[in-house]
């Protein structure tokens, strides 16, 4: 398994509440990822990083800000939840080592009430 | 710029059957291509990907892929399907060279009838 960890799993928050979803890697890999799942919609990129303190915009990237202060770690921030933002977010990293595979975390499951 | 499109949402075969999952792509220089597989309430594995080389690919679980570069195209098939198989499989594709950018299919849910 990719050493990827992402937290929390499971949260369930209020409209209009800020909320920090956390991924952290052990493989060193250069390049991480934030995608959300939805049904009929496949995966969508909301924004990578692809070095420290350097980031980008993905498809969907309204209503979300990233940071990445430390190659291991890559924060998604949901500056003020909205229901449309329900979803299942998925961490992935990727790196020459992996032979530009991309690996993806467990997921972490957020319902905006 | 690179786009998949995965023809049909949802595929029933029977347990023993063909599978066969179609995944198509565009690619403005040589792609790299990626089968993954999601169970329930799981994170995507992967099945198997296909760089350079042979065009015919063999991955986990019995599941094979050949680059057809002609048809622009990335099936997925395995030769008899296991219930074990119900899954949701997802094509992506990325640019060779180094390029971070990966973009995924909308996903074909496998159902597998006994």
């Amino acid at each position: 398994d990719a050493g990827i960890t992402q937290s929390p799993r499971h949260k369930v928050t209020e409209t209009g509440t800020p909320v920090t979803l956390r991924c952290h890697q052990t493989e060193n890999h250069r390049y991480m990822y934030w995608y959300r799942q939805d049904p009929g919609h496949g995966l969508r990129l909301i924004h990578y990083s692809y070095g420290v303190k350097d980031t980008d915009k993905g498809e969907v990237s309204d209503g979300y800000s990233v940071s990445r202060s430390k190659t291991e770690d890559f924060l998604l921030t949901l500056e003020s939840a909205t229901s449309s933002q329900t979803s299942v977010y998925f961490c992935a990293i990727m790196g020459r080592e992996s032979g530009n595979t991309i690996y993806f975390g467990e997921g972490s499951w957020l319902t905006v009430v | 710029a690179q786009s998949v499109t995965q023809l049909g949402s949802h595929v029933s075969v029977s347990e023993g059957a063909l599978v066969l999952l179609r995944c198509n792509y565009s690619s403005s220089v040589p792609p790299y291509l990626f089968w993954y597989v999601q169970y329930p309430n799981q994170g995507l594995q992967l099945l198997l990907k296909y760089t350079t080389g042979a065009t015919l690919v063999k991955g986990i679980n019995g599941f094979e892929a050949e680059f057809k570069k002609s048809e622009t195209s990335f099936h997925l098939t395995k030769p008899s399907a296991h219930m074990s198989d119900a899954a949701e499989y997802f094509c992506a594709v990325t640019l060779s060279g180094g390029y971070q950018k990966v973009t995924f299919g909308i996903g074909t849910k496998l159902q597998v009838i006994p």
